[in-house]
C-alpha cells in the first residue's frame, strides 16, 4: 500500500531551525517533493530530490535517504510569514507524475 | 500570464444538483491534475491528463468526470452532488514527467447541504 507519515503540527521560534520529517512507504518512488501551503491559499513548490543527499535552496533545504523510506526538510532562519502546512508528496512512478501526498505538517511560528 | 485559472471560487450545491468546475491554463503544459482536499488531510488525486483527448482515473473517481478537449482547459463534472463531496478542489498543471514541479490554480471551496 501507499503511506506518507508527517508530523501533524509543529511549533517553532522566529529567528531558529525547523526540521520537518517524512517517511514513506509507496509501490514506486520516482522522487519526492516538497510543497508549502498557506491557509487558505494553493500549495506552492519548494523543493524536488530524486538522489539520496541534501539539496540547498536558500534558508530552506530538503534531504532524501531512498533506502530508509525518509525525507526532511530544514527551514532556518525562521520567519513568520514561514507559518503554513507543509506538505510531503512521493511521485508514484511512470512517466504520468502522480503525486501521493502526506496529510502535511502545520508549522506556527512564533515571535 | 495568468497560470492556471479555476472558477468559481465558492459554490453551494444542494445534494443531487450537478456542475462544472472549470480549470484553464496558458502554460502551454500537456499534464493536467485534479485533486481534493479535505480538512487535516492531504491531497487526493481525482484525475489527470496527460494530453487533449486523454484522460485517466485517479484515486478518488468516483462521483466526478473530467474531458480534454484542448491543451488549455480540463473541466471536472459533479454529476447527482452529494455531502461527501464538500471538499477544496485544485487543478494542477505540470510540463511532464516526475521531474517537474506542478502548479496549482487557487482552488474551488465547494459545500454539498
Amino acid at each position: 500500500g501507499q503511506n506518507i507519515d508527517q508530523p501533524t503540527e509543529m511549533t517553532a521560534t522566529e529567528g531558529a531551525i525547523v526540521q520537518i520529517n517524512c517517511t514513506y512507504q509507496t509501490s514506486g518512488f520516482n522522487g519526492l517533493f516538497w510543497y508549502q501551503q498557506h491557509a487558505g491559499e494553493a500549495p506552492t513548490f519548494l523543493s524536488y530530490n530524486v538522489l539520496d543527499g541534501l539539496e540547498e535552496k536558500g534558508r530552506f533545504s530538503s534531504f532524501l535517504s531512498r533506502s530508509k523510506g525518509y525525507s526532511y526538510l530544514l527551514l532556518k532562519e525562521l520567519q513568520m510569514k514561514d507559518s503554513a502546512s507543509y506538505l510531503c508528496a512521493v511521485v508514484e512512478g511512470g512517466a504520468t507524475n502522480k503525486l501521493i501526498f502526506g496529510t502535511g505538517t502545520l508549522l506556527a511560528v512564533q515571535p | 500570464n495568468a497560470g492556471v485559472t479555476q472558477t468559481p471560487k465558492f459554490r453551494i450545491l444542494k445534494i443531487g444538483q450537478s456542475m462544472t468546475l472549470q480549470c484553464a491554463q496558458d502554460m502551454n503544459h500537456n499534464y493536467m491534475y485534479w485533486y481534493r482536499q479535505d480538512p487535516g488531510m492531504g491531497l487526493k488525486l481525482i484525475y489527470y491528463s496527460v494530453g487533449a483527448g486523454i484522460t485517466d482515473k485517479g484515486e478518488v473517481p468516483n462521483g466526478y468526470n473530467v474531458s480534454r478537449s484542448t491543451t488549455e482547459d480540463f473541466p471536472l463534472r459533479l454529476e447527482l452532488a452529494a455531502p461527501s463531496q464538500t471538499s477544496v478542489y485544485f487543478c494542477a498543471t505540470s510540463k511532464g514527467g516526475s521531474v517537474y514541479e506542478q502548479y496549482f490554480g487557487p482552488g474551488t471551496r465547494l459545500t454539498v447541504t
